[in-house]
């Protein structure tokens, strides 16, 4: 059974703070992605990877970094945290060997105080 | 650049009526189109997808949608809905121009009422 992990399901954490979401996915995957989910804007595409070490900026980078140092892990840094970061995180993950489908982790939702 | 509209933020339906849940998308090149759904306090989970193959797209628990090229539709339906289908969802697309990035809709949150 396939399996997408994230290291907090709940997360509080203050303005300035340094804040890494990890995920890990089992599948072997080359691509990796983190999305931010907010009401009324369905997902939006923060950063995704497709390789160890390589990453590609989505549609809202800003205020976030990601490293991808093994094949199975893909963090997701904000440098700084700010109140507009309060949200639901989630990563995903994709093989380009065919199946075109993305397998969702159970999301983080960070409050940012 | 492709693009994704669902209509209708919210939509309710009684138990045991149908479920229509309306998608429309934009593509230069033929996509891949998907329904994800999104129970409470979990992440997305495939419902079905689209990948030029049959127009009429079975998925799991009673969806289904088809794929009109001539509308760029690609509705979700389930003839009788369940009070265990109230969740979010999200119709999405990926391919062509936009490789293997997908485009997510806004979703539409699905109540059942007893």
């Amino acid at each position: 059974d396939v399996k997408v992990t994230q290291s907090s399901r709940y997360l509080v954490k203050r303005t300035g703070e340094k804040v890494f979401l990890e995920c890990v996915q089992d599948m072997d995957h080359e691509n990796m992605f983190w999305y931010r989910q907010d009401p009324g804007l369905g997902l939006r595409l923060i950063y995704f990877s497709y390789d160890v070490k390589m990453k590609e900026k989505g549609d809202i980078p800003e205020g976030y970094s990601v490293s991808r140092e093994k094949k199975e892990r893909f963090s997701l840094i904000l440098e700084s945290a700010s109140t507009n970061q309060t949200s639901m995180y989630l990563c995903a993950s994709l093989t380009t060997r065919g199946q075109e489908t993305q397998y969702f982790g159970p999301g983080t939702r960070l409050l940012v105080l | 650049a492709q693009s994704v509209t669902q209509l209708g933020s919210h939509v309710s339906v009684s138990e045991g009526a149908l479920v229509l849940l309306r998608c429309n998308y934009s593509s230069s090149v033929p996509p891949y189109l998907f329904w994800y759904v999104q129970y409470p306090n979990q992440g997305l989970q495939l419902l079905l997808k689209y990948t030029s193959a049959a127009t009429l797209v079975k998925g799991i628990n009673g969806f289904e949608a088809e794929f009109k090229k001539s509308e760029t539709s690609f509705h979700l339906t389930k003839p009788s809905a369940h009070m265990s289908d109230a969740a979010e969802y999200f119709c999405a697309v990926s391919g062509g121009t936009g490789g293997f990035k997908t485009i997510f809709g806004a979703g539409t949150r699905l109540f059942v009422k007893a």
